[in-house]
Formats: C-alpha cells, sequence, structure tokens
C-alpha cells in the first residue's frame, strides 16, 4: 500500500530553526508537495521538490531524497505565527496526491 | 492564484439529512476536487469534478451518498446525503493552479465546510 509518515506533532522555540521530516513509500513518484494549515483554516501551497536537493524560499526550504523515500522540511527564525500543521502530500505514478496526516508544530517563546 | 469561495463554512445537521457545499472559483479550471479532512486525518479526496462529465470517485465513496455536479468551470457542488455522525468531517474544495500544468501540483483550497452531524 501506499503511505507517508511524518511525525504527530512538534514543539519548537521562537527564533530557533526546526526540521519536519516526512518518509513516503508510494507506487512511482512524481512530486512532494509541503502544505502549511493554520487551526481553522485552509492548506496553502509551501513548496514542492521533484529532485534531489534543496530547494530554498526565504526561511522555509524543503529537501529530497528519492532513493531513501524521504523529505524535510526546514524552518528558520521561527515566528509564533508559524504554529501550524504542516502538510506532506506525494504525487504517485497515477498523479493521485498522497497527504500525510500532518505535522502539529507549536511554537513557545 | 484562485479565490475559492465555499459554502456553509460550517454547520450542524440532523441525522438522515442532506447538505450541499457549494463552491465558486473566481478563475475557469478544468477540475475540482472534493475532499475530507478529518481531525487528526490526512486529506482524503472524495471525488474528482470535471465539467460536463459525470465526477470521478476513489475507492470508497460513491455517487448516491455523495453526489456532485459541476455545471461551468467556475462552480460546483458535493451533497452528503443521509448523513449520520461518521460523516461529521471538514469538507474542503480545491483546484490546481489555473493555467498551469496538470502536474505541477499546486493546490488552491477552499476556506471548508466543518459539519456536525448529530
Amino acid at each position: 500500500g501506499q503511505n507517508i509518515d511524518q511525525p504527530t506533532e512538534m514543539t519548537a522555540t521562537e527564533g530557533a530553526i526546526v526540521q519536519i521530516n516526512c518518509t513516503y513509500q508510494t507506487s512511482g513518484f512524481n512530486g512532494l508537495f509541503w502544505y502549511q494549515q493554520h487551526a481553522g483554516e485552509a492548506p496553502t501551497f509551501l513548496s514542492y521538490n521533484v529532485l534531489d536537493g534543496l530547494e530554498e524560499k526565504g526561511r522555509f526550504s524543503s529537501f529530497l531524497s528519492r532513493s531513501k523515500g524521504y523529505s524535510y522540511l526546514l524552518l528558520k527564525e521561527l515566528q509564533m505565527k508559524d504554529s501550524a500543521s504542516y502538510l506532506c502530500a506525494v504525487r504517485d505514478s497515477n498523479y493521485q496526491l498522497i497527504w500525510g496526516a500532518g505535522t502539529k508544530l507549536i511554537i513557545k517563546p | 492564484s484562485a479565490v475559492i469561495s465555499q459554502k456553509p463554512s460550517r454547520d450542524i445537521c440532523q441525522r438522515g439529512t442532506s447538505l450541499t457545499i457549494q463552491c465558486q472559483v473566481d478563475s475557469q479550471v478544468t477540475m475540482m476536487f472534493w475532499y475530507r479532512q478529518q481531525p487528526g486525518q490526512s486529506l482524503t479526496l472524495i471525488a474528482t469534478a470535471n465539467q460536463g462529465s459525470e465526477a470521478t470517485y476513489e475507492s470508497g465513496f460513491v455517487i448516491d451518498k455523495f453526489p456532485i455536479s459541476r455545471p461551468n468551470l467556475t462552480f460546483s457542488t458535493l451533497t452528503v446525503s443521509n448523513m449520520s455522525p461518521e460523516d461529521s468531517s471538514i469538507y474542503l474544495c480545491s483546484v490546481e493552479r489555473p493555467g498551469g500544468e496538470i502536474n505541477t501540483g499546486e493546490l488552491f483550497f477552499g476556506e471548508g465546510s466543518r459539519l456536525t452531524v448529530l
């Protein structure tokens, strides 16, 4: 079956750095996505990786290793507004999106 | 980007009734997607709605329970029929980036409709 694993919850301190991991087992691979979802709001797109390596976008970076079925989202200079759930999703060979359950990130002052 | 208006934003429903959720997009899109998100769970795709054809349902979802309309390129509805408490969830409408290639994967979501079935 297809599966995406990410931690259920993480806690970090304002101003620090946090890494949210995502491992996947899917039927084929056509890209990995990270979305941010604040409580009670819709998910919003953060990043897309289809080739191995690091994609940097401001305070957020996303890394992909296709051979390891592994990605991480790196958040730097954490702000209180970064408290949210972070969803990892993989597009499989049928171009279907497989979603992880999300990682709830709690930022403490 | 796409602006998606979804309503109702929330509702409390009685067991056995049906509720229709509306989704309006500010631009023309080929496919519209209906998702369900239960607390602490993954987003689960219910169906893909294409204009001018029947919706394509994912495993575990059937047209009788979740009828979908797609009368034009900017609008769709999802009905949750004969509701039970197990249908309590957030229902989300989404579209791919308008004008983009189909395999970019960037999705825009409506605000969601939080349904509670008593």
